[in-house]
């Protein structure tokens, strides 16, 4: 049982350049999120995926887009990867409505923009 | 704006000894509250959720309790392992139909 899956776990960027961090759940969860986890700022959303088809903005949502491509999967892309992007983004998904259940997230993925 | 504190940053206790982990929140028109341990390169994993209408859960040698009135839950573990070394945040679902995250207790038991 896989759970939730981000790849890639680490990646390295140059101010500018674009990128697009996958994420899948084989749960048949509703509800899908995004989050950063920065030292000292602890974990803030990005955006977040009620259910498919839909997303929604979170805490932290500029410079970053997101997709919902089916109830498996939601990607957030950064189209010009700036350095206070640096940081560990997971993913997390729960079964019914936002919150109700508990949150399932990925190992993260580390990201360096230099 | 829902604020979450965790105190204390860090916690260091010798195997076999019980021990409580706090947590407090500032709005206490809460939907639930969930705890979740961390391990060093790892996601989060979670270990209990509790409704606003609970007063407390418990899974194994893990017990939460929540106090709403109070803006206080604790996350009691009992007869603590070197395995159970790791990061506990809470966190709080409210009003604004967000998660918010404290910053975590960093829990170290020592064989």
């Amino acid at each position: 049982n896989a759970g939730v899956t981000q790849t890639p776990k680490f990646q390295v960027l140059k101010t500018g350049q674009s990128m697009t961090l996958q994420c899948a759940q084989d749960m048949n969860h509703n509800s899908m999120y995004w989050y950063r986890q920065d030292p000292g700022m602890g974990l803030r959303l990005i955006y977040y995926s009620a259910s498919e088809g839909t997303t929604d903005k979170g805490e932290v949502p500029n410079g970053y887009n997101v997709s919902r491509l089916n109830k498996r999967e939601f990607s957030l892309r950064l189209e010009s990867a700036a350095p206070s992007q640096t940081s560990v983004y997971f993913c997390a998904s729960s079964a019914g409505q936002l919150y109700n259940s508990p949150l399932h997230f990925g190992n993260g993925t580390r990201l360096t923009v230099t | 704006k829902q604020e979450v504190t965790q105190i204390p940053a860090a916690l260091s206790v010798p195997e076999g000894e019980n021990l409580v982990l706090n947590c407090s929140f500032t709005d206490s028109a809460i939907y639930n509250l969930q705890w979740f341990r961390q391990d060093p390169g790892k996601g989060l994993t979670s270990l209990l959720l509790i409704q606003s209408s609970q007063r407390e859960q418990t899974s194994g040698r893990l017990n939460a309790s929540l106090d709403k009135s109070s803006g206080r839950s604790t996350l009691y573990i009992a007869a603590s392992q070197p395995g159970d070394s790791a990061t506990y945040l809470c966190a709080v679902s409210g009003s604004a139909r967000q998660l918010t995250f404290g910053s975590g207790t960093q829990l170290t038991v020592l064989p």
